[in-house]
């Protein structure tokens, strides 16, 4: 079983909805949380971050974090047709290693 | 301008050759990692170092061996290449610790 599992799968959101994406550790020890996007054919690109509870926004992306349930969600409102990407979310400890905890990701896609 | 160069961007190699992936970050990051991404399964954490030492080593096999000849290089060397070894790999930097974590654009390795 997968430490970090993301939900759902798939997405398909209209242009201009709501799109909510969400993610959970199984591993206790994790301190921190990143929202990664991934375009097909390309690298990973930091969205967001979330270390405490409650939420953080930035422009049209929302993330949540209750560290209770190790639960991160990552909401995006005014969905663009250049959203649609693969949503990965991580989770790491606190320390050195810089080791990052992957999920399978979650493929949204943003219908005009 | 690339801030993370990986080459090749391709590469194709035959079961039980050897290769070295290259990498170099231009970010000024002291931190660099090695990830894995093939189909069907989560980024995977491969290896992370800070100052040119070895941080953490979450890959199994010692056909893997990551090579840093100064502070911005980090090269991946594997040995008796696997049709499993098939997947794209990532190399990635941050300032160490539990910083952001930058991507580069992967090396696409196909070993038949």
């Amino acid at each position: 079983q997968q430490k970090v599992q993301q939900s759902p799968e798939s997405l398909i959101v209209p242009e201009g909805g709501m799109a909510s994406l969400n993610c959970t550790s199984s591993d206790r020890n994790v301190d921190y949380f990143w929202w990664y996007r991934q375009h097909s054919g390309k690298s990973p690109k930091m969205l967001m971050s979330i270390f405490s509870n409650g939420e953080k926004e930035e422009g049209r992306f929302t993330v949540h974090l209750n560290k209770a349930s190790l639960h991160t969600s990552l909401h995006i409102r005014d969905s663009q047709p250049s959203d649609s990407a693969l949503y990965l979310c991580a989770a790491s400890k606190g320390g050195n290693t810089g080791k990052l905890i992957f999920g399978l990701g979650t493929t949204l896609q943003v219908q005009p | 301008d690339p801030k993370i160069i990986q080459k090749p961007k391709y590469l194709v190699a035959v079961t039980g050759s050897e290769k070295i992936l290259i990498c170099e970050q231009y970010l000024g990051h002291n931190a660099m990692y090695w990830y894995r991404q093939s189909a069907k399964k989560p980024l995977e954490f491969m290896f992370s170092y800070s100052y040119q030492k070895l941080m953490d080593n979450q890959t199994a096999s010692s056909r893997f061996q990551p090579q840093s000849s100064k502070k911005n290089h980090l090269d991946l060397q594997i040995t008796a290449l696997k049709p499993d070894d098939s997947a794209t790999y990532f190399c990635a930097s941050s300032r160490g610790g539990d910083a952001e974590q930058f991507f580069g654009p992967g090396t696409r390795l196909t070993v038949l």
